[in-house]
């Protein structure tokens, strides 16, 4: 079993939904939570980080973490074309364990 | 204020050559992380830097492989005696000393082995 499950899609919206994406993981560690954004073949760019369990807005993304659930989610609201990308959860226990554990991404694709 | 940077983009090398690849981390960030996305496969991590030390390589195969991160210059990664199966995008990635632990990640270098 792997640490941190993510649906990899593809998931396909039309322009101007909401749309959730999410996590789960298994390592009780893990107190740090990321979502990355990754165009194909560029870097992953950072959208919300997140600390223990609670909500994170930025924007048209939120970011949620149960850590009584193992579960993370992150929703994008009024969805864009330029939002079609790979979402990638990531997730790391902190202190001197900073290396991030990542799920295997979600392909989004917003219709216009 | 400018982000991590890598270089060569891209990178091809014949089996048995050596390939080095490069990460010069954020303007003030201490700590430096390799990250390999192998086709179809998720991002995988290698090994975890400061200056002149190596804090976690329990990512990294145990032969041919090596990095540094010296006091003065970019960390380096670097491949010995490549295989096909080295070829894959390598991501480097820094973060601050103190928290938050947020990481922030370079463009990449795509190794290609022939």
């Amino acid at each position: 079993q792997k640490e941190v499950e993510q649906d990899p899609g593809p998931l396909s919206v039309p322009e101007g939904a909401i749309v959730s994406l999410n996590c789960t993981y298994s390592n009780s560690a893990f107190q740090y939570f990321m979502w990355y954004r990754q165009y194909s073949r560029k870097g992953p760019e950072l959208l919300m980080y997140t600390y223990s369990s609670g909500n994170k807005e930025d924007g048209r993304f939120t970011a949620q973490v149960d850590k009584s659930s193992k579960y993370i989610s992150l929703f994008i609201r009024d969805s864009q074309p330029s939002d079609s990308a790979t979402y990638l959860c990531a997730m790391s226990a902190g202190g001197s364990a900073r290396q991030l554990t990542f799920g295997s991404g979600t392909q989004l694709t917003v219709l216009p | 204020n400018a982000g991590v940077m890598q270089n060569p983009r891209h990178l091809v090398r014949r089996r048995g050559q050596e390939a080095r690849l490069r990460c010069s981390p954020m303007k003030g960030h201490s700590h430096v992380y390799w990250y390999r996305q192998l086709p179809e496969e998720g991002l995988k991590f290698m090994v975890y830097l400061q200056k002149e030390n190596i804090i976690d390589e329990s990512g990294m195969p145990k032969e041919r492989f090596s990095a540094e991160f010296p006091k003065e210059g970019p960390s380096i990664l670097r491949i010995q005696q490549v295989v096909r199966g080295d070829s894959a995008a390598y991501f480097c990635a820094s973060s601050p000393w103190t928290g938050p632990y947020e990481q922030y990640f370079g463009p990449g270098t795509r190794l290609t082995v022939t």
